[in-house]
């Protein structure tokens, strides 16, 4: 059964303290994994898409890289604005399913 | 702002009712994904329909059905609904029906809650 595992469940930091976020899936055939942004009550945000081993890429304060097992989103000097739920995804092949497996998110909350 | 439009905001029923969500997609978008999102389960993948066709089901229940019409709009109906049902239900649309580039954009979503 496809898997997307998401650490830690919850972060805590103070504003400039950097940090990374991980996922680790267990999706086969994956053909993409994805990084999304979630404030309470509204729809994921799309941030990033990483296809292949070793890619890597980045938005502001945020780089996404991708290995073979896992993902991580790594946060340079955050601002209490980029509080949020952060959420990882596996889009896999086979069975004509095209849906996101979605790991259950990393709540993180950067403190001024 | 995604593009990705979603009514009602909120739903508030009772058990055994039926209910119906909607959702327009991005402009020039022709599949529509519809997620469930409950406190336990987190985020989970219910069906794809692209350019009015049935695409993909992942979880969803035989009480659940969807559609998706000539305009690209998409409805989602809940029927017998049951207190397990209440849960954020998202909408998101893409450009194609599959591949590796086909990002997901999704709506702001509706709030069941089942009374």
């Amino acid at each position: 059964e496809d898997q997307v595992t998401q650490s830690p469940e919850a972060l805590r930091l103070q504003e400039g303290e950097s940090s990374s976020l991980n996922c680790s899936y267990t999706v086969s055939g994956l053909r993409g994994l994805f990084w999304y942004r979630q404030d309470p009550g509204k729809g994921p945000e799309f941030l990033f898409t990483l296809y292949s081993a070793g890619e890597e890429k980045e938005k502001e304060r945020l780089k996404a890289t991708l290995t073979k097992k896992e993902s991580f989103l790594h946060i340079t000097a955050p601002k209490p604005e980029d509080s949020a739920t952060y959420l990882c995804a596996g889009l896999h092949s086979g069975g004509g399913a095209d849906g996101l497996t979605f790991g259950k998110g990393t709540h993180l909350i950067i403190q001024p | 702002d995604s593009g990705v439009t979603q009514t009602p905001k909120h739903l508030i029923t009772a058990t055994g009712q039926r209910v119906t969500l909607r959702c327009s997609p991005r402009s020039g978008d022709l599949s529509v994904y519809w997620y469930q999102q409950s406190l336990d389960q987190g985020l989970q993948f219910l069906i794809q329909y692209y350019n009015g066709e049935e695409r993909a089901k992942g979880n969803i229940l035989e009480r659940f059905s969807a559609q998706q019409f000539p305009d690209l709009h998409s409805e989602l109906n809940l029927s017998s609904l049951e207190l397990g049902d209440s849960a954020l239900y998202f909408c998101a649309s893409s450009e194609a029906a599959s591949g590796a580039y086909n990002e997901q954009f999704f709506g702001p979503g509706t709030r069941l809650t089942v009374l």
